[in-house]
C-alpha cells in the first residue's frame, strides 16, 4: 500500500522550533516530488513547500527563511525543519506526493494523516 | 495567483447534483496545452484527497460522478448526484506555478 505517515507535531512555545517528518512507503521514493500543506484551526488548506526529486525546494512566502525542506531518498523519508515558530503557525501539517514528470502532472494523489503543530 | 471560489457553502440535497465554482487571477493554462488546476476534498477528520488533476482528469479511484471541467481561468466541479458521503470542503487548487495556491473553499452539506 502506497503510504506517507507524518510525525513530529508537538507543543511549542513562540520563537522555537521544530522538526517534522514525512516517512513514504509503498512506492519508489525517490520517483516523486514532496509537498507539505497545512490547515491552521478554522482555516482552510495552505501550501507550504515543495522539494524535487533532486533535492531543489521552493517555498510559500509566509515561511521562507524560516522553514527548510530536505529529503533522504535512502531512507524514504523528508524532513521540514521550522524555525521562528509562531502562532501563525499553529495547524495540521500535511506531507503529500506529486509524481516526478517531465511531461505530465498527476496531482498530490497520495496524503498522510497530517501531524498537529500547536505554537503557544 | 489568486484563487476565488463562489461559494462560502453549498447546500445540497441527496441524489440531486451540485457544482462549485472556482476562478484564478490569471490563465492556468500552460504552453503544453494542459490547465494546471487541481480540485480537493478534505471530509471531516480526514485528510485532504484529490478528485481532478489538469482541470478535467479524475484521480484513481474518484467515482464518475464527480467531473471537472473550464479552461484558462474559470473552473467547475461538478457532482451529479450528490451522496451522503460526499459532504466536506472542497478546493481548487491552481500547480501552474510556486507557491501553489488554493482557494478559500466551498463546504459541501446535505440541506
Amino acid at each position: 500500500e502506497e503510504q506517507l505517515v507524518e510525525s513530529g507535531g508537538d507543543l511549542v512555545q513562540p520563537g522555537g522550533s521544530l522538526r517534522l517528518s514525512c516517512a513514504a512507503s509503498g512506492f519508489t521514493f525517490s520517483n516523486y516530488w514532496m509537498h507539505w500543506v497545512r490547515r491552521a484551526p478554522g482555516k482552510g488548506l495552505v501550501w507550504v513547500a515543495r522539494i524535487n526529486s533532486d533535492g531543489s525546494t521552493n517555498y510559500a512566502d509566509s515561511v521562507k527563511g524560516r522553514f527548510t525542506l530536505s529529503r533522504d531518498n535512502a531512507k524514504n523519508t523528508v524532513h521540514l525543519q521550522m524555525h521562528s515558530l509562531t502562532v501563525e503557525d499553529t495547524a495540521v501539517y500535511y506531507c503529500a506526493r506529486d509524481e516526478d514528470d517531465q511531461e505530465y502532472y498527476y496531482g498530490m494523489d497520495v496524503w498522510g494523516p497530517g501531524t498537529t503543530v500547536t505554537v503557544s | 495567483i489568486v484563487m476565488t471560489q463562489s461559494a462560502f457553502s453549498v447546500p445540497v440535497t441527496l441524489g440531486e447534483p451540485a457544482s462549485i465554482s472556482c476562478r484564478s487571477s490569471q490563465s492556468l493554462l500552460y504552453s503544453n496545452g494542459y490547465t494546471y488546476v487541481d480540485w480537493y476534498l478534505q471530509k471531516p477528520g480526514q485528510p485532504p484527497q484529490l478528485l481532478i488533476y489538469l482541470g478535467s482528469n479524475r484521480a484513481s479511484g474518484v467515482p464518475d460522478r464527480f467531473s471537472g471541467s473550464g479552461s484558462g481561468t474559470d473552473f467547475t466541479l461538478k457532482i451529479s448526484r450528490v451522496e451522503a458521503e460526499d459532504v466536506g470542503v472542497y478546493y481548487c487548487m491552481e500547480a501552474l506555478q510556486t507557491p501553489f495556491i488554493f482557494g478559500p473553499g466551498t463546504k459541501v452539506d446535505i440541506k
